[in-house]
């Protein structure tokens, strides 16, 4: 079972409308959470990280989100664009030897 | 400061034939890793080496695959004998020290026909 747990698996939005990534987690001990943009074609991009004591950081119109207690983290992507057709991937480092383990992504689709 | 960059963009190979990946890692780089991501897929941790060492290659399978990183010059993902199984996107990620952000190449797309 992967310790990292990503969902939806994909999900279609209309341009200019908000959505919600969810990553779940049981990697311990928890270093850092990461989520990166991987457009088709492309290595993934970060967009941000979070330490064990940040639970919420932006980066333009995306906003992640961490709770280290219930090991849950969002992203929330406002007022999206056709660009942010993308997968998202949640990433989970290990605090003792800084091994990331990666969610399967979620496929996110904007349509016009 | 150009990204990491890794050659071919696209390989095409015969079951059999050897695939050799390269990637530049960013300048002032010394760690590199290696990722391998099938369709559909998240990305899995294959290789992490510093310069002219292999630091950890859990994820490797154990025949067939090997890399390095060269005092200079690029690290190389050798596969010998390829399979169709070996068909996936190979990305490399470097970072300056262990415990920094990596940072992504565009990946090498392995075709196996």
């Amino acid at each position: 079972k992967n310790q990292v747990e990503q969902s939806p698996q994909s999900l279609i939005i209309l341009e200019g409308k908000n959505c919600t990534l969810q990553c779940n987690y049981t990697v311990s001990p928890f270093s850092n959470l990461r989520w990166y943009k991987q457009d088709t074609g492309r290595g993934p991009v970060s967009l941000t990280i979070m330490t064990f004591s940040e639970n919420t950081k932006s980066n333009g119109r995306y906003t992640a989100t961490l709770d280290a207690d219930t090991k849950q983290s969002s992203l929330h992507i406002t007022a999206s664009q056709l660009s942010d057709s993308a997968s998202y991937i949640c990433v989970v480092s290990v605090k003792s030897n800084n091994d990331m383990r990666f969610g399967a992504g979620t496929r996110l689709t904007v349509k016009p | 400061n150009a990204g990491v960059m890794q050659n071919p963009r696209h390989l095409v190979r015969r079951r059999g034939q050897e695939a050799r990946l390269r990637c530049s890692p960013m300048k002032g780089h010394s760690h590199v890793y290696w990722y391998r991501q099938l369709p559909e897929e998240g990305l899995k941790f294959m290789v992490y080496l510093q310069k002219e060492n292999i630091i950890d290659e859990s994820g490797m399978p154990k025949e067939r695959f090997s890399a390095e990183f060269p005092k200079e010059g690029p690290s190389i993902l050798r596969i010998q004998q390829v399979v169709r199984g070996d068909s996936a996107a190979y990305f490399c990620a470097s970072s300056p020290q262990q415990n920094n952000e990596q940072f992504f190449g565009p990946g090498t797309r392995l075709t196996v026909l």
